[in-house]
């Protein structure tokens, strides 16, 4: 068990919705990170948020948001959806080491959207 | 744009037999890499990592090698067991930042 939550397990949903999948990391890890993988494009990484605060930004598209709470989970909204999103999402976080230096990134065990 | 990318995408072993997991990446500005087991319907799960500033690196069964050279990364598992049956990831951090890049995978087999 990696400690990080992600709720819910499953989801589906009809095209031109919204959902909102959530993450409550490890305790003590400040960083939660979303990734998307679907069998074409593997583990893409979609946005890194640091103590309440965006750090990065990958190949997340417009109509995805995501934000981190003052308790530290948090959550990705998906919006508009179409049938291509339809994939696993994932959660990591990490902790932060002394001097910046990069740490492992701890997996949930993901939400499985189908767009139908 | 610059990616992570695994030799082969299936590896089949027989149990008790030594398995070596290539990978192959890129980015030569890439600091720290990392090795992923994921079994169906679970997440990624933390092996091994290793820093740019070193060529090798033993845990439990495991031991990553990298050859910055020629930009190389392989997880070796030793005895391979029924349980190690999974897809596995590397990863890499591009050189900047705390996310990571991940490669395409290699489903390991090991049969009896």
């Amino acid at each position: 068990d990696s400690g990080v939550t992600q709720t819910p397990k499953h989801l589906i949903t009809a095209t031109g919705q919204r959902v909102t999948l959530r993450c409550s990391p490890r305790s003590g890890d400040l960083s939660v990170y979303w990734y998307q993988q679907s069998l074409d494009q593997g583990l893409q990484f979609l946005i890194h948020y640091y103590n309440g605060e965006e750090r990065a930004k990958g190949n997340i598209l417009e109509r995805f948001s995501a934000q981190q709470f003052p308790d530290l989970h948090s959550e990705l909204n998906l919006s508009s959806l179409e049938l291509g999103d339809s994939a696993l999402y994932f959660c990591a976080s990490s902790v932060l080491l002394s001097g910046g230096r990069n740490s492992p990134l701890h997996f949930g065990n993901g939400t499985r959207l189908t767009v139908t | 744009g610059e990616s992570v990318g695994l030799h082969l995408p299936t590896l089949s072993v027989q149990e008790g037999d030594n398995s070596i997991i290539n990978c192959a990446y890129s980015n030569s500005a890439s600091d720290y890499f990392i090795w992923y087991k994921q079994e169906s319907g679970k997440g990624p799960q933390f092996i091994i990592d290793i820093r740019s500033n070193m060529d090798k690196r033993q845990g439990q069964r495991v031991t990553v090698l990298l050859n910055k050279t020629v930009k190389h990364l392989s997880l070796q598992i030793a005895a391979t067991q029924p349980g190690d049956s999974a897809v596995y990831f590397c990863a890499e951090n591009g050189g900047s930042g705390y996310a990571l890049n991940f490669g395409k995978g290699t489903s390991l087999l090991v049969t009896p």
